[in-house]
């Protein structure tokens, strides 16, 4: 199984700052379709995941432009340009290249 | 408007079976690979299973297979999760979610509390 990696667990970021979280998969996440699988999900408190990017750098409809998202192969990062209130809860990385599919550990975001 | 709404889930004995359903609408669902994730309560998500858009591919995480059936019916728009032989560590929300490579939307989950 591929195993998914987020650091930090816990970050807590002042309101209008920038926060980075990192996701290192066990494999390549290359299918054999030329895509990478690697998606980022938001989850506040109390709510279903929301899809933020997917494929790496795309952005999901209706998701700000303060996130974004990079990387190849392993490794990968979420970024969130100026973080707001509305952005606490926790983030998680997936992938869906190979199955069974993977979800990293979860990241909390949290003001500080 | 897409909408995904789960039920079923419910409090069952160890060793017991339950049904899940979701109703999606908003959507050509028959277009669209589906899939099951769960969280236990205060945890993180763990993928459970996929269905092809016409039901004829289903995959499961190894701790589940044998035990849980995913299937669709594309005539009612309505995806199943059928549970049997439950364990404690089956307790857990159950998400369905569109797609089977990029989960672009969610449901509000459903809880499932196997117990004693």
């Amino acid at each position: 199984d591929i195993v998914m990696t987020q650091t930090p667990l816990s970050s807590p970021v002042t309101l209008g700052q920038p926060a980075s979280i990192s996701c290192r998969s066990s494999q390549s996440l290359v299918h054999s379709d030329g895509n990478t699988y690697l998606s980022w999900l938001q989850q506040r408190p109390g709510q279903p995941p929301r899809l933020l990017i997917y494929k790496i750098s795309n952005r999901f409809s209706g998701v700000p432009d303060r996130f974004s998202g990079s990387g190849a192969g392993t490794d990968f990062t979420l970024k969130i340009n100026r973080v707001e209130a509305e952005d606490v809860g926790v983030y998680y990385c997936m992938q869906a290249t190979q199955f069974p599919h993977t979800f990293g550990q979860g990241t909390r975001l949290e003001i500080k | 408007e897409v909408q995904l709404v789960e039920s079923g889930g419910d409090l069952v004995q160890p060793g017991g079976s339950l049904r899940l359903s979701c109703a999606a609408s908003g959507f050509t669902f028959s277009n669209y690979w589906m899939t099951w994730v769960r969280q236990v309560p205060g945890k993180g998500l763990e993928w459970v299973a996929n269905i092809k858009e016409d039901g004829s591919g289903k995959w499961y995480v190894d701790s589940v297979r044998g035990r849980f059936t995913i299937s669709r019916d594309n005539a009612k728009n309505s995806l199943y999760l059928q549970m049997d032989s439950l364990r404690a560590e089956d307790t857990a929300v159950y998400y369905c979610a569109r797609g089977g490579f990029i989960r672009e939307y969610w449901g509000q989950g459903t809880l499932v509390t196997v117990s004693s």
